[in-house]
């Protein structure tokens, strides 16, 4: 059983165009998260979500829109994509509260041309 | 401000050998939780340890050891008898109390060689 699936692994587009992605977690957790990494592995949150809510929004541009349909799926829209937005894209779920780790899903790998 | 400072951005050995990977971190908060993940070259996240501000014993599992000290603001990772299938990229990172997000560092890429 997959814990955090995201959809699709991978993700090649042009510039312009506007895409998503989709993650589901399976193991009841309340909060969940997008990460990206960058082409140097640098990862750094983008959105947290607790129970269909947003609590963090860590200076995203406005063309990243989450959204969290139920606490099992947040889903990850990007309008207008340019080529910095370029990078792994990683889902996480956790219990609610900052002792717990996270689990991550296996990210999707987004290119744009 | 919280940050993390993994300053050993690629430790290249060989089979067998023990290997210390460093975290450095900064935080303001009294409370706070550090965490190791490990990226293989496949690509996804794992986690391996966490660890709260209020315990520095040091922690052992099978050939990974752990040594916090608050004195020193430091979480170092030590694998013992690296394998080649401890190849991968670490993540040291950290999380404040009323922040549900992840802090990470840069990563340290290791590469075990036969």
């Amino acid at each position: 059983d997959t814990a955090v699936s995201q959809t699709p692994k991978y993700l090649v587009t042009q510039m312009g165009n506007d895409k998503s992605i989709k993650c589901e977690q399976n193991l009841g957790h309340d909060t969940m998260y997008w990460y990206k990494q960058d082409s140097k592995k640098f990862l750094k949150i983008m959105f947290s979500y607790n129970n269909k809510e947003l609590i963090i929004n860590e200076t995203v541009p406005n063309r990243f829109s989450p959204k969290s349909p139920d606490k099992a799926h947040l889903n990850l829209h990007i309008n207008s994509l340019e080529l910095g937005d370029s990078a792994v894209y990683f889902c996480a779920s956790s219990p609610t509260g900052t002792y717990y780790e996270q689990y991550f899903g296996p990210g999707t790998r987004l290119t744009v041309t | 401000a919280q940050k993390v400072t993994q300053a050993q951005t690629e430790i290249s050995v060989v089979e067998k050998e023990d290997v210390t990977l460093d975290c450095v971190y900064e935080t303001r908060d009294t409370t706070y939780y550090l965490f190791w993940y490990k990226q293989p070259p496949s690509g996804e996240l794992v986690f391996l340890i966490r660890r709260n501000s209020f315990d520095e014993q040091n922690e052992i599992s099978g050939r990974y050891s752990w040594n916090f000290q608050k004195s020193t603001s430091s979480f170092n990772f030590t694998i013992t008898a690296s394998q080649v299938v401890d190849s991968a990229v670490y993540f040291c990172a950290l999380s404040e109390t009323g922040f549900q997000k992840l802090v990470f560092g840069t990563g340290t890429r290791l590469l075990v060689s036969p």
